[in-house]
């Protein structure tokens, strides 16, 4: 089956300092990866469409230079959080899109939390 | 525009009950739909999906759920609980726009108690 790997699958920063999530589809290309946002006891918000060769699509209300996207290859797709504060702290987690299955499939999630 | 209800934030089921967990839909077009499920600090794992070819769907663990294009409802059920099935779950729409995005409906959390 497709899978999705998600780099690191925690992290704690200090406030002002960036973190770098990776994505990776592990058994498949991705020309598309998707990148969510979930807050506690919530359901995922998605903030950006990730194709690789070109610049993400990103949803309305999501600050394109706070969460800088780069899908530089058909199996990973970075994001990456610039001058991370307390308040962007979230379980992020990324998909990746199986064309000829029309699904998409997650990774583990990464827990950001900002000091 | 594509949007997705699910009815029951909570939903709670003794071991070996029926599970109903409902979801309605709204699209303009026919929809592909979707459940996930989602253990605590992990990510989504497809169900099953409806791509419109049979109206009832099998998927993974002894889940089914059943389109009913008349009631705009992809209710996902389960004959009988396991209490491994305890967990957050996610019905979704494919957007019909570019890239194919999922739209998530609000989650319904299942416990399952002995």
């Amino acid at each position: 089956g497709a899978v999705v790997s998600q780099h690191p699958s925690r992290v704690i920063c200090k406030s002002g300092t960036s973190v770098k999530i990776e994505c990776r589809s592990l058994d498949f290309q991705a020309t598309t990866m998707f990148w969510y946002r979930q807050f506690p006891k919530q359901s995922l918000m998605l903030m950006a469409t990730s194709n690789e060769g070109s610049k993400a699509t990103y949803e309305q209300g999501v600050e394109k230079d706070k969460f800088l996207i780069n899908h530089a290859s058909l199996t990973l797709s970075t994001l990456t959080v610039t001058s991370a504060h307390p308040e962007d702290s979230s379980f992020y987690i990324c998909s990746a899109r199986v064309p000829e299955q029309e699904s998409q499939y997650f990774g583990p999630g990464t827990r950001l939390t900002v000091l | 525009a594509q949007s997705v209800t699910q009815l029951g934030s909570h939903v709670s089921v003794s071991e070996g009950a029926l599970v109903l967990l409902r979801c309605n839909y709204s699209s303009s077009v026919p929809p592909y739909l979707f459940w996930y499920v989602q253990y605590p600090n992990q990510g989504l794992q497809l169900l099953l999906k409806y791509t419109s070819a049979a109206t009832l769907v099998k998927g993974i663990n002894g889940f089914e759920a059943e389109f009913k294009k008349s009631e705009t409802s992809f209710h996902l059920t389960k004959p009988s609980a396991h209490m491994s099935d305890a967990a957050e779950y996610f019905c979704a729409v494919r957007f019909s726009g570019g890239y194919n995005k999922l739209i998530f409906g609000a989650g319904t959390r299942l416990a399952v108690h002995p």
